[in-house]
């Protein structure tokens, strides 16, 4: 158990909905990074939170947005969605930038 | 930006030796991981290379140049469960950007 806490586990969503991911990082953890892998692709970076701030920038869509909260926990908001948004969202937590990245057990959504 | 480049698949039998290679390119280099990751579950931390050399951890190592850009993971005494795919990624400039990763089939 890598301590950190992704919900749900599982979405069903039609087409042009809106979703939230949520993301509770390892205790102690100040960073949080949210990647995104389609069926048999790699680990796409989207977005990072460092104490509540944006920190860095990857590939993500203008309609997805992220956020962190005071408590650090961390939601990923998906609008608008396509068949192709299909995926697995990993949220993963760190100490800092630099360190190793633990990875929650990932929220699997799928658009029909 | 940043490009990193590994074997999309290799195969192996049981209790041998496989090194994946992996070649990167990055704008910024702050360290290189190694994560491994079974299908449809969560990446697990396997490694962690800062400076040039060998780190050791039980059955797997490994390896950075940076000079180079260029890093392998080796892992001795296969065993079964070592079927997953394996995960080298960049952190620099604060962002950690994975490898399309190795997918290693264990043979008996």
């Amino acid at each position: 158990d890598s301590g950190v806490t992704q919900t749900p586990k599982h979405l069903i969503t039609a087409t042009g909905q809106r979703v939230t991911l949520r993301c509770s990082p390892r205790s102690g953890d100040l960073s949080v990074y949210w990647y995104q892998q389609s069926l048999d692709q790699g680990l796409q970076f989207l977005i990072q939170y460092y104490n509540g701030e944006e920190r860095a920038k990857g590939n993500i869509l203008e309609r997805f947005s992220a956020q962190q909260f005071p408590d650090l926990h961390s939601e990923l908001n998906l609008s608008s969605l396509e068949l192709g948004d299909s995926a697995l969202y990993f949220c993963a937590s760190s100490i800092q930038g630099d360190s190793p990245l633990h990875f929650g057990n990932g929220t699997r959504l799928t658009v029909t | 930006g940043q490009n990193i480049d590994q074997p999309t698949e290799m195969t192996a039998t049981e209790g041998a030796i496989v090194q994946i290679n992996c070649t990167y390119q990055t704008s910024g280099f702050n360290g290189l991981f190694w994560y491994q990751q079974h299908a449809g579950e969560a990446p697990t931390f396997l490694s962690y290379n800062v400076l040039d050399g060998l780190e050791e951890k039980g059955r797997f190592s490994s390896f950075l140049s940076r000079s180079k850009g260029y890093s392998y993971l080796l892992l001795k005494e296969l065993q079964m469960k070592d079927s997953a795919s394996y995960l080298c990624a960049v952190i620099g400039f604060q962002k950690l950007v994975f490898g399309t990763g190795t997918r290693l089939l264990v043979s008996p």
